[in-house]
């Protein structure tokens, strides 16, 4: 597609579930890369791929986050075991190369 | 430590007033500074790139330029529907992680 697709658009979960949300970059695009948004404005980089491989991790939280990008399935990033300083705004993007990047419409997550 | 400081964080405008928006930033090894626009409730839109101290970028009413110190956003006689808020981002390694001032959020009145 031409714009980076995220689902859902909203998620709620209680303290302790499972959160799993779903990216799918530009077509054509080989790397991805995710974002936090907490609060207004504080972007927090979590983790990039290129293709299925993981390109650069070290924003990831070593405990309850993982990430996965497979062949022909959109990319998805997980969080076991939710807290409520979890709860924020996940956003997802591509680019062709480690350049420009173009952003999804983001899921909220909200965590109870 | 890599930082990304955006002034001011709120900015409020007549319509045909023009002014500037700062992104100053103290990332060594500068790959790339971005500017992005983001209305409520949805992502970063790309604006511009710019990779080294001198250069500029027009789009509209916007002109992005670079020092070897920041980026200012320059917006020219702005309209109500340039209201948004203007996150700058900079890039320092090969890897592609951006890292995001706070934004600065601009509202134009009529």
């Amino acid at each position: 597609g031409e714009e980076v697709a995220q689902t859902p658009k909203h998620l709620v979960r209680g303290e302790g579930q499972k959160a799993k949300l779903y990216c799918a970059p530009i077509k054509g695009h080989s790397y991805v890369f995710w974002y936090q948004q907490v609060l207004k404005n504080e972007f927090k980089f979590l983790i990039s791929f290129q293709n299925e491989n993981v390109f650069d991790e070290t924003g990831m939280p070593k405990e309850r986050f993982s990430a996965k990008c497979l062949p022909n399935s959109p990319c998805s990033l997980e969080i076991q075991a939710t807290k409520l300083e979890d709860s924020a705004v996940y956003f997802c993007a591509s680019s062709p190369s480690t350049d420009t990047q173009y952003f999804g419409p983001g899921t909220r997550l909200t965590v109870l | 430590e890599d930082q990304v400081t955006q002034s001011p964080e709120a900015l409020r405008l007549q319509e045909g007033e023009s002014s500037s928006l700062n992104c100053s930033y103290t990332v060594s090894g500068l790959r790339g500074l971005f500017w992005y626009r983001q209305d409520p409730g949805k992502g970063p839109e790309f604006l511009f790139t710019l990779y080294s101290a001198g250069e500029e970028k027009e789009k509209e009413r916007l002109k992005a330029t670079l020092t070897k110190k920041e980026s200012f956003l320059h917006i020219t006689a702005p309209k109500p529907e340039d209201s948004a808020t203007y996150l700058c981002a900079v890039m320092y390694n090969q890897g592609g992680k951006l890292i995001f001032g706070q934004g600065t959020e601009l509202s134009v009145k009529p």
